[in-house]
């Protein structure tokens, strides 16, 4: 199956947005897409989830293609405390399998 | 929110020997059980996932007479790690899914077991 992709690292400044984009090529039909956060030797930590358009709650936003192919993940105005990797969940179906995969992970580091 | 707890939070033991880890949700109902592992600098790998009362369903390479899930109760599951080896020393996780009515589409992670086999 094939797998998502996530940039590696990302650097923003404090008090800015930061987009994370995930491509799924092969999301299931009736799966979520759901984003997480992960600081180290911790649990992943929910952030968002959506299936399709937009999705907006206290954290983040979240904005999903009519294509559902990709999805990207928005932080508002980061803090220092926002540095952690990022990562979305998707299950992907292909040649009649199916598999829940995380993707590798955006490290995002906000600077002062 | 949904909360999910691990014990213990990290184990050393010697090569050879088994340990269990322990997977709670203590606030709702877990139908579905995920565990994972993840090496340092790397993401999560999805190892097998478990319904209440049925076998693990195990992903493909990972060992099932070696990674012993058992989830015996709609709270609990166990990974039991059989004949330790050094190369199983990693950071242990696991995830609940509730119902369909509830937290279906949702998984709530635990904080994480670090074990090391010297």
């Amino acid at each position: 199956l094939a797998k998502t992709t996530q940039p590696i690292s990302m650097d923003s400044y404090e008090g800015q947005e930061v987009n994370i984009t995930c491509s799924h090529n092969n999301i299931a039909t009736n799966d979520y897409i759901t984003w997480y956060q992960q600081f180290p030797s911790q649990g992943p930590r929910f952030i968002i989830q959506g299936y399709k358009t937009k999705v907006t709650n206290e954290v983040a936003s979240l904005f999903i293609p009519a294509d559902r192919k990709s999805s990207t993940l928005s932080l508002p105005r980061v803090s220092l405390s926002d540095t952690a990797v990022y990562y979305c969940l998707v299950g992907l179906s292909g040649a009649g399998s199916y598999q829940l995969t995380f993707g590798k992970g955006t490290k995002l580091s906000v600077i002062p | 929110g949904a909360v999910v707890s691990q014990h213990p939070s990290w184990v050393i033991c010697k090569s050879g020997t088994s340990v269990k880890i322990e997977c709670r949700s203590l606030d709702f109902q877990a139908t579905t059980m995920f565990w994972y592992r993840q090496f340092p600098k790397q993401s999560l790998m999805l190892m097998a996932t478990s319904n209440e009362g049925s076998k693990a369903t195990y992903e493909q390479g990972v060992e099932k007479d070696k990674f012993l899930i058992n989830h015996a109760s709609l709270t609990l599951s166990t990974l039991t790690v059989t004949s330790a080896h050094p190369e199983d020393s990693s950071f242990y996780i696991c995830s609940a899914r509730g119902d369909r009515t509830t937290l279906f589409y949702e998984q709530y992670f635990g904080p994480g077991t670090r074990l090391t086999v010297t």
